[in-house]
């Protein structure tokens, strides 16, 4: 299957800062890619919808002054945490969605600890 | 409303027999997709195996099946001869709307499958 390069892996930050998570298509185009965060024990549930060269679609409830997505070409998009605070701490996956959209991969995931 | 429903929280089965994971969706769409993905204790998520609403069969990826139900709308994950490798977290999730990269993927609340030896 294609490749989806996330990083960081882990990442560990003080609260105040920000943190800046990069989604690779190493292989393909990836004209959709989706931000995902994921509470222990639970399912993913989705942040955003970002296209290449437009502005990301947020879900209900997501704030996306302190989720910052950036989809600036067809292999890579990144997502920004600002001013994180320990409520912020959570295992974050991105997924790439070529043209015909019958598959989507899946980043490594990062797993961010605000302290 | 629940999406994308996973009524077993948990299950436990004995190595080289066959599990079925169940998922039932809900949509209005007459054109989306199903995807089921594989979670282990690491984190990464796996692609396993995509079935179209117009598909008209079953789709299969070597030890894993798709058990396609549309009127009843449902897409059981069928693993056949299991591994313990498989114990993992499994997924059901549903892409809404024409077959686009644009198009949305919600997410199932997981099965934890565990293969006992």
């Amino acid at each position: 299957g294609a490749v989806v390069s996330q990083h960081p892996s882990r990442v560990i930050c003080k609260s105040g800062t920000s943190v800046k998570i990069e989604c690779r298509s190493l292989d393909f185009q990836a004209t959709t890619m989706f931000w995902y965060r994921q509470f222990p024990k639970q399912s993913l549930m989705l942040m955003a919808t970002s296209n290449e060269g437009s502005k990301a679609t947020y879900e209900q409830g997501v704030e996306k002054d302190k989720f910052l997505i950036n989809h600036a070409s067809l292999t890579l998009s990144t997502l920004t945490v600002t001013s994180a605070h320990p409520e912020d701490s959570s295992f974050y996956i991105c997924s790439a969605s070529g043209w015909g959209g019958t598959e989507a991969f899946f980043g490594q995931g990062t797993r961010l600890t605000v302290v | 409303a629940q999406k994308i429903t996973q009524t077993q929280p948990g299950m436990f089965v004995q190595e080289k027999e066959a599990v079925t994971l169940d998922c039932t969706y809900d949509t209005s769409d007459q054109s989306y997709g199903l995807f089921w993905y594989k979670q282990p204790s690491s984190g990464e998520m796996i692609f396993l195996i995509y079935q179209g609403s117009y598909d008209e069969q079953n789709a299969t990826e070597g030890r894993y099946s798709l058990n396609f139900q549309k009127a009843r709308k449902s897409a059981n994950l069928v693993i056949s001869a299991s591994q313990l490798g498989d114990s993992a977290m499994y997924f059901c999730a549903m892409r809404e709307g024409p077959q686009s990269s644009a198009s949305k993927i919600i997410f199932g609340s997981g099965t934890r499958l565990s293969i006992r030896p």
